[in-house]
């Protein structure tokens, strides 16, 4: 699985977009960008995933960059609940995960 | 219901006691896995299973003892629980595929006093 790295915290007012970064330099060809996020106390949630062109569901936007180091996961219109912390993954072998800190996301009303 | 469920939620067991987590998934998901997590730390990987009667250690087992007898329930045991082992247990599992996502169940906080 590839390394990421993500800023360890970000703010965001409600009703706006929040855009987190994730870096994954190191990711191969084959290898999804996966991204989840864990409100506090529950079990972590997976949200979308893209190999090569951007994604979106009904939860979210994920873009990924041309060369494929980098993506930014996109929460359109944030909400107070959206605050969690949110993991990226560079493949995911099996579903088997590695987490590293994740980003921090805090929506202010 | 479908779906991965944990149980218990919640256990409180003394040091020593062994004590075993469970973890029952609908999908018939070939994948299960076993995570800790700690206050205010990310999760770590205790063990995973690909399939029924095949186990690997994760990350930190040590302590720890699994076994997957089915496809659908993966328990957990703490043979003799020991004061670090105070954590919230998360449990998930996988359809298999290479580039797959993970479901997780709801967690059980377990607190050995």
């Amino acid at each position: 699985d590839a390394k990421t790295t993500q800023p360890p915290s970000m703010d965001c007012a409600e009703g706006r977009a929040a855009n987190l970064p994730c870096n994954h330099s190191t990711i191969s060809g084959n290898e999804y960008v996966y991204w989840y996020r864990q409100i506090h106390s529950q079990g972590p949630q997976y949200i979308i995933h893209g190999l090569k062109n951007n994604e979106t569901n009904e939860m979210a936007s994920l873009i990924i960059t041309e060369d494929r180091k980098s993506s930014t996961l996109i929460l359109p219109h944030a909400t107070l609940r959206d605050t969690a912390v949110y993991y990226c993954f560079g493949g995911t072998s099996y579903g088997k995960l590695t987490f590293g800190q994740g980003t921090i996301l805090t929506v202010h009303p | 219901d479908a779906g991965i469920t944990q149980s218990p939620r919640y256990k409180i067991t003394e040091t020593g006691r062994q004590v075993t987590l469970m973890c029952h998934q609908t999908w018939s998901h070939s994948y299960m896995f076993w995570y800790r997590q700690d206050l205010g730390h990310g999760l770590r990987l205790i063990y995973y299973s690909a399939a029924a009667d095949i186990t690997d250690k994760g990350e930190v087992p040590d302590g720890y003892v699994v076994s997957r007898s089915k496809t659908e329930n993966f328990p957990l045991t703490l043979e003799s629980a020991t004061r670090s082992q105070t954590s919230v247990y998360f449990c998930a599992s996988s359809d298999g595929h290479l580039n797959t996502e993970a479901f997780f169940g709801q967690g059980t906080r377990l607190t050995v006093v």
